[in-house]
Protein backbone atom coordinates (compact mmCIF):
# COMPACT_ATOMS: atom_id res chain seq x y z
CA UNK A 1 0.00 0.00 0.00
CA UNK A 2 1.19 3.48 -0.46
CA UNK A 3 2.34 5.12 2.42
CA UNK A 4 4.60 7.58 4.11
CA UNK A 5 6.36 6.67 7.47
CA UNK A 6 8.10 8.30 10.84
CA UNK A 7 9.30 5.60 12.84
CA UNK A 8 9.63 7.37 15.62
CA UNK A 9 6.81 9.56 17.53
CA UNK A 10 8.88 10.86 19.87
CA UNK A 11 12.35 12.12 19.87
CA UNK A 12 14.24 13.45 22.78
CA UNK A 13 17.75 15.35 22.05
CA UNK A 14 19.91 17.91 23.70
CA UNK A 15 20.74 21.24 22.71
CA UNK A 16 23.13 21.46 20.90
CA UNK A 17 23.84 17.64 19.64
CA UNK A 18 22.58 17.09 16.55
CA UNK A 19 19.02 15.75 14.99
CA UNK A 20 18.13 12.94 12.61
CA UNK A 21 14.55 12.70 11.64
CA UNK A 22 13.73 9.62 9.69
CA UNK A 23 11.14 9.14 6.86
CA UNK A 24 10.13 6.45 4.37
CA UNK A 25 7.96 6.14 1.63
CA UNK A 26 6.28 3.74 -0.32
CA UNK A 27 5.30 4.67 -3.90
CA UNK A 28 5.83 2.99 -7.44
CA UNK A 29 7.81 6.18 -8.63
CA UNK A 30 9.44 8.82 -6.78
CA UNK A 31 7.10 11.66 -5.23
CA UNK A 32 7.80 15.19 -4.39
CA UNK A 33 8.99 15.48 -0.66
CA UNK A 34 8.26 17.66 1.83
CA UNK A 35 9.51 18.50 5.37
CA UNK A 36 6.99 20.65 7.71
CA UNK A 37 7.32 22.03 11.42
CA UNK A 38 4.19 22.30 13.22
CA UNK A 39 5.78 24.27 16.46
CA UNK A 40 2.81 24.22 19.18
CA UNK A 41 -0.57 25.77 18.65
CA UNK A 42 0.27 27.17 15.25
CA UNK A 43 -0.14 25.48 11.53
CA UNK A 44 2.53 24.06 9.27
CA UNK A 45 5.15 25.67 8.01
CA UNK A 46 7.44 24.11 5.28
CA UNK A 47 10.98 23.61 5.87
CA UNK A 48 12.60 22.23 2.83
CA UNK A 49 10.90 19.74 -0.24
CA UNK A 50 12.73 17.72 -2.72
CA UNK A 51 11.97 17.79 -6.37
CA UNK A 52 14.79 16.55 -8.62
CA UNK A 53 18.43 17.00 -9.54
CA UNK A 54 20.94 17.35 -6.03
CA UNK A 55 19.86 14.47 -3.28
CA UNK A 56 21.08 17.37 -0.35
CA UNK A 57 18.35 19.72 0.08
CA UNK A 58 18.50 22.82 2.48
CA UNK A 59 15.94 24.85 4.06
CA UNK A 60 14.99 27.30 6.49
CA UNK A 61 16.07 27.45 10.00
CA UNK A 62 19.50 25.11 9.28
CA UNK A 63 17.83 22.33 8.39
CA UNK A 64 18.70 19.64 5.52
CA UNK A 65 17.38 16.28 4.21
CA UNK A 66 18.57 13.35 1.89
CA UNK A 67 16.74 12.01 -0.63
CA UNK A 68 17.94 8.34 -0.88
CA UNK A 69 16.31 6.51 -3.96
CA UNK A 70 17.48 3.10 -3.07
CA UNK A 71 16.52 3.04 0.49
CA UNK A 72 12.83 5.38 -0.28
CA UNK A 73 14.00 7.83 2.45
CA UNK A 74 13.91 11.48 3.21
CA UNK A 75 15.55 12.17 6.30
CA UNK A 76 15.66 15.41 7.75
CA UNK A 77 18.68 16.88 9.58
CA UNK A 78 20.04 19.36 12.01
CA UNK A 79 23.90 19.60 13.07
CA UNK A 80 22.89 21.59 16.15
CA UNK A 81 19.67 21.59 17.76
CA UNK A 82 18.40 24.84 19.27
CA UNK A 83 15.73 24.86 22.20
CA UNK A 84 13.03 26.65 19.80
CA UNK A 85 13.68 23.92 17.01
CA UNK A 86 11.19 21.87 19.86
CA UNK A 87 7.98 20.88 17.66
CA UNK A 88 6.31 18.12 15.68
CA UNK A 89 7.63 17.35 12.34
CA UNK A 90 6.00 15.93 9.30
CA UNK A 91 7.12 14.44 6.43
CA UNK A 92 4.89 14.60 3.20
CA UNK A 93 4.48 13.60 -0.44
CA UNK A 94 2.41 14.50 -3.47
CA UNK A 95 2.48 12.50 -6.41
CA UNK A 96 3.83 13.41 -9.66
CA UNK A 97 1.36 13.78 -12.94
CA UNK A 98 -1.64 14.48 -9.73
CA UNK A 99 -2.89 16.72 -8.10
CA UNK A 100 -1.58 18.45 -5.38
CA UNK A 101 -2.50 16.17 -2.42
CA UNK A 102 -0.35 15.95 0.03
CA UNK A 103 0.07 12.61 1.35
CA UNK A 104 1.68 13.32 5.31
CA UNK A 105 2.77 10.98 7.88
CA UNK A 106 2.39 10.59 11.33
CA UNK A 107 4.83 13.14 12.65
CA UNK A 108 7.96 12.95 15.08
CA UNK A 109 7.41 14.79 18.35
CA UNK A 110 10.71 16.38 19.08
CA UNK A 111 11.71 17.65 22.47
CA UNK A 112 15.05 20.05 23.28
CA UNK A 113 16.55 19.50 26.60
CA UNK A 114 18.53 22.18 28.00
CA UNK B 1 -0.54 40.66 4.13
CA UNK B 2 -1.90 37.96 7.37
CA UNK B 3 -1.87 34.44 5.04
CA UNK B 4 -4.18 31.84 5.58
CA UNK B 5 -6.48 32.44 8.53
CA UNK B 6 -9.19 30.51 10.09
CA UNK B 7 -12.54 31.25 12.71
CA UNK B 8 -12.81 30.39 15.06
CA UNK B 9 -9.32 29.32 16.67
CA UNK B 10 -11.46 26.65 19.28
CA UNK B 11 -14.89 25.46 19.49
CA UNK B 12 -17.34 23.18 21.62
CA UNK B 13 -19.82 21.49 20.03
CA UNK B 14 -22.74 18.84 21.26
CA UNK B 15 -23.39 15.89 19.48
CA UNK B 16 -25.73 16.91 16.66
CA UNK B 17 -25.30 20.40 16.25
CA UNK B 18 -23.84 22.14 13.59
CA UNK B 19 -21.00 24.55 12.84
CA UNK B 20 -19.04 26.43 10.27
CA UNK B 21 -15.42 26.81 10.08
CA UNK B 22 -14.27 29.67 7.75
CA UNK B 23 -10.95 30.02 6.31
CA UNK B 24 -9.30 33.08 4.32
CA UNK B 25 -6.43 33.69 2.45
CA UNK B 26 -5.27 36.72 0.94
CA UNK B 27 -2.35 35.39 -1.62
CA UNK B 28 -4.73 35.19 -4.06
CA UNK B 29 -4.42 31.23 -4.68
CA UNK B 30 -6.57 29.74 -6.51
CA UNK B 31 -6.33 25.77 -5.01
CA UNK B 32 -7.47 25.33 -1.16
CA UNK B 33 -7.74 22.90 1.11
CA UNK B 34 -9.40 21.56 4.48
CA UNK B 35 -7.40 19.30 6.25
CA UNK B 36 -8.02 17.31 9.96
CA UNK B 37 -5.32 16.39 12.41
CA UNK B 38 -5.53 13.60 14.56
CA UNK B 39 -2.92 12.18 17.06
CA UNK B 40 -0.81 9.63 15.66
CA UNK B 41 -2.06 10.03 12.10
CA UNK B 42 -0.78 13.14 10.42
CA UNK B 43 -2.91 15.24 8.33
CA UNK B 44 -5.85 13.84 6.12
CA UNK B 45 -7.76 15.83 3.20
CA UNK B 46 -11.28 16.59 3.41
CA UNK B 47 -12.49 18.10 0.65
CA UNK B 48 -10.46 20.87 -1.66
CA UNK B 49 -11.34 23.29 -4.21
CA UNK B 50 -9.60 24.65 -7.69
CA UNK B 51 -11.51 27.99 -7.61
CA UNK B 52 -14.46 30.16 -7.15
CA UNK B 53 -17.52 28.12 -7.31
CA UNK B 54 -15.82 24.29 -7.43
CA UNK B 55 -15.02 21.55 -4.43
CA UNK B 56 -14.07 18.15 -4.65
CA UNK B 57 -13.82 15.40 -1.87
CA UNK B 58 -10.50 14.66 -0.43
CA UNK B 59 -9.33 11.51 1.57
CA UNK B 60 -12.16 11.62 4.61
CA UNK B 61 -15.06 13.43 3.08
CA UNK B 62 -17.86 12.14 5.12
CA UNK B 63 -20.07 13.98 7.40
CA UNK B 64 -18.59 17.46 5.52
CA UNK B 65 -19.62 19.99 3.12
CA UNK B 66 -17.54 23.15 2.10
CA UNK B 67 -18.38 25.84 -0.38
CA UNK B 68 -16.12 28.35 -1.85
CA UNK B 69 -18.48 31.55 -3.02
CA UNK B 70 -15.59 33.57 -3.10
CA UNK B 71 -11.92 33.05 -4.09
CA UNK B 72 -10.26 33.62 -1.30
CA UNK B 73 -12.69 32.04 1.48
CA UNK B 74 -13.35 28.57 1.85
CA UNK B 75 -16.19 27.11 4.33
CA UNK B 76 -16.07 23.62 5.83
CA UNK B 77 -19.53 22.73 7.33
CA UNK B 78 -20.47 19.79 9.81
CA UNK B 79 -24.80 19.40 9.67
CA UNK B 80 -24.68 17.08 12.51
CA UNK B 81 -21.61 17.16 14.36
CA UNK B 82 -20.70 14.05 15.87
CA UNK B 83 -17.87 12.96 18.62
CA UNK B 84 -15.53 11.22 15.83
CA UNK B 85 -15.12 14.82 14.43
CA UNK B 86 -12.93 16.29 17.34
CA UNK B 87 -10.00 16.83 16.02
CA UNK B 88 -7.82 20.26 15.20
CA UNK B 89 -9.28 21.26 11.16
CA UNK B 90 -6.18 23.02 9.02
CA UNK B 91 -6.86 24.91 6.43
CA UNK B 92 -4.46 25.55 3.56
CA UNK B 93 -4.24 27.42 -0.21
CA UNK B 94 -1.51 26.83 -3.22
CA UNK B 95 -0.90 28.84 -6.14
CA UNK B 96 -1.20 25.83 -8.45
CA UNK B 97 -2.71 22.28 -8.01
CA UNK B 98 -0.53 20.21 -9.77
CA UNK B 99 1.89 17.64 -7.09
CA UNK B 100 4.96 19.66 -5.45
CA UNK B 101 3.13 23.23 -5.09
CA UNK B 102 3.62 24.25 -1.50
CA UNK B 103 0.63 24.73 0.37
CA UNK B 104 0.36 27.62 3.07
CA UNK B 105 -1.78 26.44 6.24
CA UNK B 106 -3.61 28.30 8.58
CA UNK B 107 -3.30 28.17 12.60
CA UNK B 108 -5.93 25.63 12.60
CA UNK B 109 -8.89 25.45 14.73
CA UNK B 110 -9.30 22.84 17.68
CA UNK B 111 -12.71 21.33 17.42
CA UNK B 112 -14.11 19.12 19.92
CA UNK B 113 -17.69 17.95 19.97
CA UNK B 114 -18.85 16.43 23.58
Amino acid sequence: AQSVTQPDIHITVSEGASLELRCNYSYGATPYLFWYVQSPGQGLQLLLKYFSGDTLVQGIKGFEAEFKRSQSSFNLRKPSVHWSDAAEYFCAVSLRGGYNKLIFGAGTRLAVHP
Amino acid sequence: NAGVTQTPKFRVLKTGQSMTLLCAQDMNHEYMYWYRQDPGMGLRLIHYSVGEGTTAKGEVPDGYNVSRLKKQNFLLGLESAAPSQTSVYFCASSWELAGGNEQFFGPGTRLTVL
